[in-house]
Parts: structure tokens; sequence; C-alpha cells
């Protein structure tokens, strides 16, 4: 069975400020893929970014990095320089071999200005 | 290249009444994902279908089910609803079969109230 545990219920930036979004995940399998998503007020979710399990770089998107440590099963989202519109809730989610894809239960980012 | 679109974006159902939402994947995109987001259970995955097979599914009650067409449309049914079905349902469209490395592209999501 697959597990993603985000323990950050709610969470407040400045704008302008760095922040890292935490995310834990449980799997079996030797392959997988962790995906981030951005859910703002409007509900569409927007992909952010992806990291493989097989992956040795942490993968980057823009303002956007993962910090994939494999050993302790995290794989944070790290924002740079937030901005107002960071402002929404935030998903980890897993993807194993099977297809299926797990979430967790979110990070509500507010970037304050 | 057009998103996911997802029809209607709101419906209003009362219990007992059954459901037929509808999701166009990106063009050229095969797979098609379904989720369920409510407050109480946060994203729950519904099943998947890849050229009009369903290859994964969830564990929803039998009241729930999908076909995908030719084209790789989709669409889902909820018979007989009950009040906790009220949620917003979304769509997920990716280019290849589910795998772990495929990207899921998002549709906009239908909410459904049900009275």
């Amino acid at each position: 069975a697959q597990k993603i545990t985000q323990t950050q219920p709610g969470m407040f930036v400045q704008e302008k400020e760095a922040v890292t979004l935490d995310c834990t995940y449980d799997t079996s399998d030797p392959s997988y893929g962790l995906f981030w998503y951005k859910q703002p007020s409007s509900g569409e979710m927007i992909f952010l970014i992806y990291q493989g399990s097989y992956d040795q770089q942490n993968a980057t998107e823009g303002r956007y990095s993962l910090n994939f440590q494999k050993a302790r099963k995290s794989a944070n989202l790290v924002i740079s320089a937030s901005q107002l519109g960071d402002s929404a809730m935030y998903f980890c989610a897993m993807r194993g071999n099977a297809g299926k894809s797990t979430f967790g239960d979110g990070t509500t980012l507010t970037v304050k200005p | 290249k057009a998103g996911v679109t997802q029809t209607p974006r709101y419906l209003i159902k009362t219990r007992g009444q059954q459901v037929t939402l509808s999701c166009s994947p990106i063009s050229g995109h095969r797979s098609v994902s379904w989720y369920q987001q409510t407050p109480g259970q946060g994203l729950q995955f519904l099943f998947e279908y890849f050229s009009e097979t369903q290859r994964n599914k969830g564990n929803f009650p039998g009241r729930f089910s999908g076909r995908q067409f030719s084209n790789s449309r989709s669409e889902m049914n909820v018979s007989t609803l009950e009040l906790g079905d009220s949620a917003l349902y979304l769509c997920a469209s990716s280019e290849g079969e589910a795998q772990y490395y495929n990207e899921q592209f998002f549709g906009p999501g239908t909410r459904l109230t049900v009275l």
C-alpha cells in the first residue's frame, strides 16, 4: 500500500522568501514517481514538479525544486522567492508501478505581502 | 493544445438520482483517471482507463462506474446518489498508460452537490 503524509496543514511565508513544504511517503514498490500539485481556490490541480525514484539529481522547475531524500522517504517541495500568487493548497502525490496515484492531505500556503 | 475539459462544471442533484460526468483529455492522451475530492476524505482515486479498458480501480462501491470511448473521452456515472457523494470530481489525463513516470494533467473539475 502507498501512503503520503503531509504534516503541515497550513504554512505562512513572507513574499520573496523561500518556503519548504514537507512530504514523506511509504511504498513497497521499487519504482515510483513523486509529484507536487498546486490547487488554487478555483479547484484546478496544476502540475508543478516530478521526481522519479531512480533519479539521482533533485528535480527543479523554475522556482520549484524537490528535495528528494530516498533513504528518509521524503520529497519536500521548496518554493523560492514566494509570490502572492503562490497562495494555494499544495498536494504531494505518489504513483507506483501499478499506476495508482495516492495524494496527501495537502498544505495550505499563504503568502503575506 | 487545449487542456483537459470537464462538463458540466457544476451540478445539483437529489438523493437517489443518477449523474453522468464527462471528461475530454488533452489531444493525444490515451489515459484518463478520475478522482473524488472531499474535505473529509481528501483526494481519492476512483478509476483509470486506457484504450477503452479499465486498468485500475479504487475502493469505491459499484454505484461508481465509468467508461472510455475510442476518442479517449471518458464518462463517469454515479447511480443512486447519496449525500456523501457531494464532492469535486477531477479528471486527469496522461499521454501513455498509467506508469509511475507519467505526469497527469488535471481538468477544472465538476462540483457535484447532492441534496
